[in-house]
């Protein structure tokens, strides 16, 4: 039981490029949920799932893409990556709502250039 | 929308003695709120949470919170606390109308001083 994992850990883009960030789960937990931490600004919410197939945007979606084709899997995509971008990205799972985000991930570092 | 504050971005403590960490809340409906603590370098977990019920909520590692609605707060507390709770703690909050959507506050550091 890995609980929730996050690939890459680490990873430097140019201004433009585009990247996949994966976040796995293998509790078979329904919610889904990317989140962006920057210093002084706690963790913001980028998009969330309530499920295969769904996808809901949160506080700052913009700039970024996500899908959840299987249950286990949420891919947060950046299509033409900005020094904004610069974060660390954590995903985290839950059984259900109202629980709220029970299990997160170790966190991506992303520079952007 | 619903907001979380926490207005000390930084608290020093010493070890053994008590502390309260602040929380308030704006939302226009009723809501579920929750703590989670990042130890260094670390994810965050999930300390303890209030759906409903009795406003004094008991987590993991001795911390509670009280849920205060009249004053829109829900402060976390230990009565005495250890070198190993220095961390990042952070509010949460979400609106039971759409309770999918959680937001953090912005975190308050937790310095315990031996």
């Amino acid at each position: 039981n890995a609980g929730v994992t996050q690939t890459p850990k680490f990873r430097v883009l140019k201004t433009g490029q585009s990247m996949t960030l994966l976040c796995a789960q293998d509790m078979n937990h329904e919610y889904m949920y990317w989140y962006r931490q920057d210093p002084g600004m706690g963790l913001r919410l980028i998009h969330y799932s309530v499920g295969e197939g769904t996808t809901a945007k949160g506080e700052v979606p913009d700039g970024y893409n996500v899908s959840r084709l299987k249950k286990q899997n949420f891919l947060l995509g950046l299509e033409s990556a900005a020094p904004s971008q610069t974060s660390v990205y954590f995903c985290a799972s839950s059984p259900g709502g109202l629980a709220g985000p029970k299990y997160f991930g170790p966190g991506t570092r992303l520079l952007v250039l | 929308a619903q907001s979380v504050t926490q207005l000390d971005s930084q608290v020093p403590v010493f070890e053994e003695a008590p502390v309260e960490l602040r929380c308030n809340y704006s939302s226009s409906v009723s809501v579920y709120l929750f703590w989670y603590v990042q130890y260094p370098n670390q994810g965050l977990q999930l300390l303890l949470k209030y759906l409903s019920g009795s406003t004094l909520v008991k987590g993991i590692n001795g911390f509670e919170a009280e849920f205060n609605k009249s004053q829109t707060s829900f402060h976390l507390r230990k009565p005495s606390v250890h070198i190993s709770d220095t961390a990042e703690y952070f509010c949460a909050v979400s609106e039971k109308t759409s309770y999918d959507k959680v937001i953090f506050g912005p975190g308050t550091s937790l310095s315990v001083i031996p």
